[in-house]
């Protein structure tokens, strides 16, 4: 099992460009979560989803959207792409019945 | 609104040495976790606490959901240099989301 992975790893992006982050978890998880760390901020969560065809919003979900067509997929997608937006992205899976969270090796991002 | 607030923010001690990171909150969680994150590397879950006043240990590290479980501490024994990282607690109010703490950067020089 590769777990959860994500692509790319690293990306660098001028503002206004537009991008797609892929989540996929091979563990036949309902839920699936995206978040950015930012030094001394933590993580904060983005976006989630309660199963496939669903999304709802979580702490800072501005500038983002998220589509979950596939359970096993998770996509975080930006628009235009902005200097904030510059972060350590995650997305993790969780099974429905465990508050446990599996994470990705995470999507560095640079927005100049 | 940060829920959960971690103590100390950064940690930095010597081999053998023993210290305590603290995640308090004003609310109550029905269950409380606890994440190591090494650099360039997504968190991995340590612990679940569930029983207010309950504890667990693994190996070095003891953890302990407080009486109201508003709060939870770590307590490692005999810090080792591989024991360096980022620790998170994350809390649970029997939602789908977690609620995450900034968590303490723990530093063990040898």
């Amino acid at each position: 099992n590769a777990g959860v992975t994500q692509t790319p790893k690293f990306r660098v992006l001028k503002t206004g460009q537009s991008m797609t982050l892929l989540c996929a978890q091979d563990m036949n998880h309902e839920y699936m979560y995206w978040y950015r760390q930012d030094p001394g901020m933590g993580l904060r969560l983005i976006h989630y989803s309660v199963g496939e065809g669903t999304t709802a919003k979580g702490e800072v979900p501005d500038g983002y959207n998220v589509s979950r067509l596939k359970k096993q997929n998770f996509l975080l997608g930006l628009e235009s792409a902005a200097p904030s937006q510059t972060s350590v992205y995650f997305c993790a899976s969780r099974a429905t019945s465990s508050h446990e969270q599996f994470f990705g090796p995470g999507t560095r991002l640079t927005v100049l | 609104t940060q829920l959960l607030e971690q103590s100390p923010q950064f940690l930095s001690i010597q081999e053998g040495e023993n210290l305590t990171v603290y995640c308090n909150s004003s609310s109550v969680f029905s269950s409380l976790q606890w994440y190591r994150q090494e650099p360039g590397e997504g968190p991995v879950l340590l612990v679940t606490v569930v029983t207010g006043g309950e504890v667990k240990k693994l190996k070095r590290l003891t953890f302990q959901f407080g009486d109201a479980r508003k709060d939870s501490s770590l307590h490692i024994t005999a810090a080792q240099p591989g024991d360096t990282g980022l620790y998170l607690c994350a809390g649970n109010q029997a939602g789908t989301a977690l609620i995450f703490g900034k968590g303490t950067t723990l530093s063990v020089s040898s």
